[in-house]
């Protein structure tokens, strides 16, 4: 298995406060990734990064940021937590390759009251 | 606008008969295709890969085909066994990108 953990792995937490999840990894790739999945959408892309300090926004990044100080750790920032918000996110790492799959962390379930 | 579907959210199959996972994509420049299944509270793990440049592949019980022109792919699991009980997403993307964009997941349930 990559080595790829995420804290907290469950959180509860109230509309309007901000939350932190973090991501890391022991495995020294360069991309990495955040999604989320939800019933009826399958697994979508938040923000990636290519790089340290190099990121960019996927699919449903409205209400998230994203940070990349060291190769090793990638934060998602849920700025004002709001109850759409409430969803399983998995951050995930790969190669340079088009080929190189991504392989995905055990998962961080929020629930926003 | 979902550009790559996976029409059948749930699938039931008996133990040792084949299971037929499809998956539809609309984006031409998708040209490659992934694979992924997920157990209940784990992360998705890769299962298996194809280029657009070939038309199937084989990893053990598990081949995905890939027909370009109907813009469809389909993962076969022979046999099936009751461990093969998961959600099953199919992701593509293309060369030069490296965001994969994920299907919605096909429940299957591989019953004695």
């Amino acid at each position: 298995d990559a080595g790829i953990t995420q804290s907290p792995r469950h959180k509860v937490t109230e509309t309007g406060t901000p939350v932190t999840l973090r991501c890391h990894q022991t495995e020294n790739h360069r991309y990495m990734y955040w999604y989320r999945q939800d019933p009826g959408h399958g697994l979508r892309l938040i923000h990636y990064s290519y790089g340290v300090k190099d990121t960019d926004k996927g699919e449903v990044s409205d209400g998230y940021s994203v940070s990349r100080s060291k190769t090793e750790d990638f934060l998602l920032t849920l700025e004002s937590a709001t109850s759409s918000q409430t969803s399983v996110y998995f951050c995930a790492i790969s190669g340079t390759a088009v080929q190189d799959p991504q392989y995905f962390g055990p998962g961080t379930r929020l629930l926003v009251l | 606008d979902q550009q790559v579907k996976q029409n059948s959210p749930s699938l039931s199959v008996q133990e040792g008969r084949i299971s037929i996972l499809n998956c539809d994509y609309t984006n031409s420049m998708f040209d490659y295709f992934l694979w992924y299944k997920k157990y209940p509270a784990e992360g998705p793990t890769f299962l298996i890969s194809i280029s657009s440049i070939k038309d199937k592949n084989e990893d053990g019980r598990f081949t995905v085909f890939l027909n370009k022109s109907a813009k469809h792919l389909s993962l076969h699991i022979v046999p099936s066994q009751p461990g093969d009980s998961a959600v099953y997403f199919c992701a593509a993307t293309y060369e030069g990108g490296n965001k994969l964009t994920f299907g919605t997941g096909t429940q299957l349930k591989v019953e004695l």
